[in-house]
């Protein structure tokens, strides 16, 4: 079983480059998030989708865009990084539950550790 | 603005007894509760959860309190065992405001 996966696994970016962080998820989930999780902080939802076509904004989402044209994939794209987007970025998926963000026990990717210099 | 806290940021608990971590929320909207566990590189993984109108849940050697007067619940682990150990997440939900305390490493001694 895959789960969800996130590629890359790491990646070091000069300021003002651009990437795309890949999250596809094989468990046919209605939901999937974006997370980023700095140095000794809990986890801070960047955004969600709750179906293809449907995306929407978390906590923390300046600098950052995102996509769902299938059920599978969320990629996360940077614009223009900046050092305070160095951090560690989770991909979850979930099933559909509760109103708004889902209820439903969420499954994370290893995530990707991203450095800005 | 921490709506969720986990004022701990660390425990240390000998294998076989009871392990109990801790977290406060300040939004009295938040109406559903997770705990997620994670190990070093590797992402969060489920534990258990409790919905606002219950104030325990239990699976296996996991349990859940929810104390909604004083806006606190708390996850006891017993027995505590070497493989718990790990950093532990509670998290609140409220709509479409999902919330993630700091986390608390818990080290369970052999």
């Amino acid at each position: 079983n895959a789960g969800v996966t996130q590629t890359p696994k790491f990646r070091i970016l000069k300021i003002g480059q651009s990437m795309t962080l890949q999250c596809t998820q094989d468990m046919n989930h209605n939901y999937m998030y974006w997370y980023r999780q700095d140095p000794g902080m809990g986890l801070k939802l960047i955004y969600y989708s709750v179906g293809a076509g449907i995306t929407d904004k978390g906590e923390v989402p300046n600098g950052y865009n995102v996509s769902r044209s299938t059920t599978e994939d969320f990629p996360l794209r940077l614009e223009l990084a900046a050092p305070s987007q160095t951090s560690v970025y989770f991909c979850a998926s979930s099933y559909q539950g509760g109103y708004g963000i889902s209820n439903q026990p969420q499954h994370f990717g290893d995530g990707t550790r991203l450095s800005i210099l | 603005d921490q709506q969720v806290k986990q004022n701990s940021p660390s425990l240390s608990v000998q294998e076989g007894r009871i392990s109990i971590l801790n977290c406060d929320y300040t939004n009295s909207m938040f109406d559903y509760f997770l705990w997620y566990k994670k190990y070093p590189a590797e992402g969060p993984t489920f534990l258990i959860s409790i919905s606002s109108i219950k104030d325990k849940n239990e699976d296996g050697r996991f349990t859940v309190f929810l104390n909604k007067s004083a806006k606190h619940l708390s996850l006891h682990i017993v027995p505590s065992q070497p493989g718990d150990s790990a950093v532990y997440f509670c998290a609140a939900i409220a709509g479409n405001k999902l919330v993630f305390g700091a986390g608390t490493i818990l080290r369970v001694k052999s």
